[in-house]
């Protein structure tokens, strides 16, 4: 079946611009995480969403960033007054029952 | 606080030789465990996973890894690497549920035919 699939695939913005990036978990799973991937830091849980629960946001930076998930499917993290620190690949996972995280393919972001 | 280590970033083998990537974890309560890795332009793939049960856990592509809970260990092994393997390798925990995975740091590993 369909993985999960992430939008864009690439993205350049100048600093202080907004960005949304766009996640489709896989059918049917209700966990969908976001984490990012950079050369300093590795890979960093940011917020997770679990049916309908409240969001964990205890991973994300800054109050720039925010995620919401609309219908308990697709999800959108957005990045306000994008800095150069917030250059790097942002994944997206989703999971059934709290077994595995299946990850897309990510967005990667780079501000100028 | 939740963590997991790497203790290799870097390794560098021949092809056929063997493989021992370390992991440590440090967690409170029920852990479990997974190796992802992320070949060169893709995303990343879950490995193999510990829940409970068999501490010995086999994976894809002949990947094994061993849950040593006395050491806070999961160190993923594969007897005989192929030029294929060359990849980034990730350990990563979480206690049980929907919790959020906290990754390692990574082992960029390189198989030279």
């Amino acid at each position: 079946g369909a993985g999960v699939s992430q939008s864009p695939s690439n993205k350049v913005t100048e600093k202080g611009k907004d960005v949304e990036l766009r996640c489709d978990p896989i059918s049917g799973h209700t966990a969908l995480y976001w984490y990012r991937q950079s050369l300093g830091q590795g890979l960093e849980f940011l917020i997770y969403f679990q049916g309908n629960s409240a969001p964990d946001k205890s991973g994300l930076p800054s109050d720039r960033f925010s995620a919401e998930r609309t219908g308990g499917s697709v999800s959108t993290l957005t990045i306000q007054r994008t800095q150069q620190e917030d250059s790097a690949v942002y994944l997206c996972a989703s999971s059934n029952q709290g077994y595995e995280q299946y990850f897309g393919p990510g967005t990667r972001l780079t501000v100028t | 606080a939740q963590s997991v280590s790497q203790h290799n970033h870097h390794v560098i083998l021949s092809e056929a030789a063997s493989l021992e990537l370390g992991c440590n974890y440090s967690y409170g309560g029920t852990v479990n465990l997974f190796w992802y890795v992320q070949y060169p332009g893709q995303h990343l793939q879950l490995l193999l996973k510990y829940f409970s049960g068999d501490p010995l856990v086999k994976g894809i592509k002949g990947f094994e890894a061993e849950f040593i809970k006395s050491k806070f260990s999961f160190n993923l092994r594969k007897p005989s690497v192929q030029w294929s393997d060359t990849a980034e390798y990730f350990c990563a925990a979480t206690n049980t549920g929907f919790q959020k995975l906290v990754f390692g740091t990574g082992t960029r590993l390189l198989v030279s035919p």
